[in-house]
């Protein structure tokens, strides 16, 4: 596609269900990003995807957080037991290399409210 | 925390001023970057500038880095109301892919 694509662009939730929210890089791009960002806050580095590499999950706040990517493009950020402090805006980004292209494209975002 | 630090936190100016930004970071790095964010949504990537470089210009943008002090600045000459927005520094570390952002820079440029 032509850029970052992220769905939903929001979702509202209760408390305690689980949710998905899906990033389609661009294509070509082998790095993946996703971030979270508070109102009025920074990002904040949940998980790092590179090629066929094992992901960085050190951003990951608990296990109720997990992040895959099939075929080395489309990814999907799952929350289990939402509680109401997951509430953000959640952004993924890519990029085409660590090596060469370092600079992140980013989504729209997916703002979740959990109510 | 894992995020670098910038400041101010906010800066307000009238238009045709400079605006100074100021991003500190934790780890040796192979590139310090600047984005852009409009409206809470996505960013967009102004300026990088690799860990041999100590300045860099793109059109009104200036960027230095001081690895020693591990801090980088960006200025903005000539400032538009179109810039108003929040400014974000994020570090690549030598030893990861991962880049950290800082807490970001809100600017209001006043017509």
């Amino acid at each position: 596609g032509a850029g970052v694509s992220q769905s939903p662009s929001n979702k509202v939730t209760e408390k305690g269900k689980d949710v998905e929210l899906r990033c389609d890089p661009i294509s070509g791009h082998t790095a993946l990003y996703w971030y979270r960002q508070s109102l009025g806050q920074g990002l904040e580095f949940l998980i790092y995807f590179q090629g066929n590499s094992a992901p960085d999950k050190s951003g990951l706040p608990s296990d109720r957080f997990s992040a895959e990517r099939t075929g080395g493009s489309v990814s999907t950020l799952t929350i289990q037991r939402t509680q109401q402090e997951d509430s953000a805006v959640y952004l993924c980004a890519s990029s085409l290399s660590q090596g060469g292209g370092e600079k992140l494209f980013f989504g729209s975002g997916t703002q979740l409210s959990v109510l | 925390s894992q995020q670098g630090e910038e400041d101010p936190q906010a800066l307000s100016i009238q238009e045709g001023e400079n605006a100074t930004m100021n991003c500190s970071y934790k780890t040796s790095i192979n590139n310090l970057q600047w984005y852009r964010q409009n409206s809470g949504r996505g960013l967009v990537h102004l300026i990088l500038i690799r860990s041999n470089e100590r300045e860099k210009h793109s059109g009104r943008l200036r960027v230095t880095l001081d690895t020693s002090k591990k801090s980088s600045s960006l200025l903005i000459t000539a400032s538009r109301a179109a810039d108003t927005a929040s400014y974000f520094c994020a570090s690549r570390a030598s030893n990861t892919g991962k880049l950290i952002f800082g807490q970001g820079t809100t600017l209001q440029v006043k017509p």
